[in-house]
């Protein structure tokens, strides 16, 4: 098993640029979100889902969008890069709300 | 007041002390993460508790739900515990949607 695979690990965008960064997990969860990771603010949810068809904003949704076609994978999108999205990335899955969560290795996003 | 609240936010020891980590949260929960970041590392969940007590290891961590309150401790810590410690506890009535707290910032010195 390779648990909670992200990619790219690092990223430069341009403002305004859009990019995806991805998110694939083996283990045949189906509870997937997205976190962000700032200084002082620690982890923020972004979109979570709880199963393929299924998505939900989290606390900071604006300006990324989410879709979840198939169990293993929950890409994220950057419509149009802005600094404020500057950050570390994190996704995590989990095989029901009460069981333990895997999280990905991290994507280090900056936008200049 | 944030929903999920740790102390201390750092926390400087010497190698071989016993570590407390302290977390507390202000709804009902199902379960507790704890979870370990090293520095420019990916997030390793450590435990996750419903009630009672853990034991992996060097770690043990408790929860009392009723009082809303979970500590996490390190026995005989050493350098490489060193990181930052994550409390987070589900919240809504699906997915992992987690809410985290700030973290403690632990540094165990040789």
């Amino acid at each position: 098993n390779a648990g909670v695979t992200q990619t790219p690990k690092f990223q430069v965008l341009k403002t305004g640029q859009s990019m995806t960064l991805q998110c694939a997990q083996d283990m045949n969860h189906e509870y997937m979100s997205w976190y962000r990771q700032d200084p002082g603010m620690g982890l923020r949810l972004i979109h979570y889902s709880v199963g393929a068809g299924i998505t939900d904003q989290g606390e900071v949704p604006n300006g990324y969008n989410v879709s979840r076609s198939t169990t293993e994978d929950f890409p994220l999108r950057l419509l149009s890069a802005a600094p404020s999205q500057t950050s570390v990335y994190f996704c995590a899955s989990s095989y029901s709300r009460i069981t333990e969560a895997f999280f990905g290795q991290g994507t280090r996003l900056t936008v200049v | 007041k944030n929903e999920v609240e740790q102390s201390p936010q750092n926390l400087t020891a010497q190698e071989g002390e016993f570590i407390t980590i302290n977390c507390s949260y202000s709804v009902g929960i199902s379960a507790l993460h704890w979870l370990q970041q090293h520095p420019g590392g990916g997030i390793v969940s450590l435990f996750m508790l419903s009630s009672g007590k853990k034991k992996h290891g060097r770690l043990i961590a408790t929860i009392n739900i009723q009082e809303k309150h979970s500590s996490l401790h390190i026995t005989a810590s050493h350098p490489r515990d060193s990181a930052v410690y994550i409390c987070a506890v589900p919240l809504g009535t699906s997915g992992s949607r987690l809410t985290f707290g700030e973290g403690t910032q632990l540094t165990v010195n040789p």
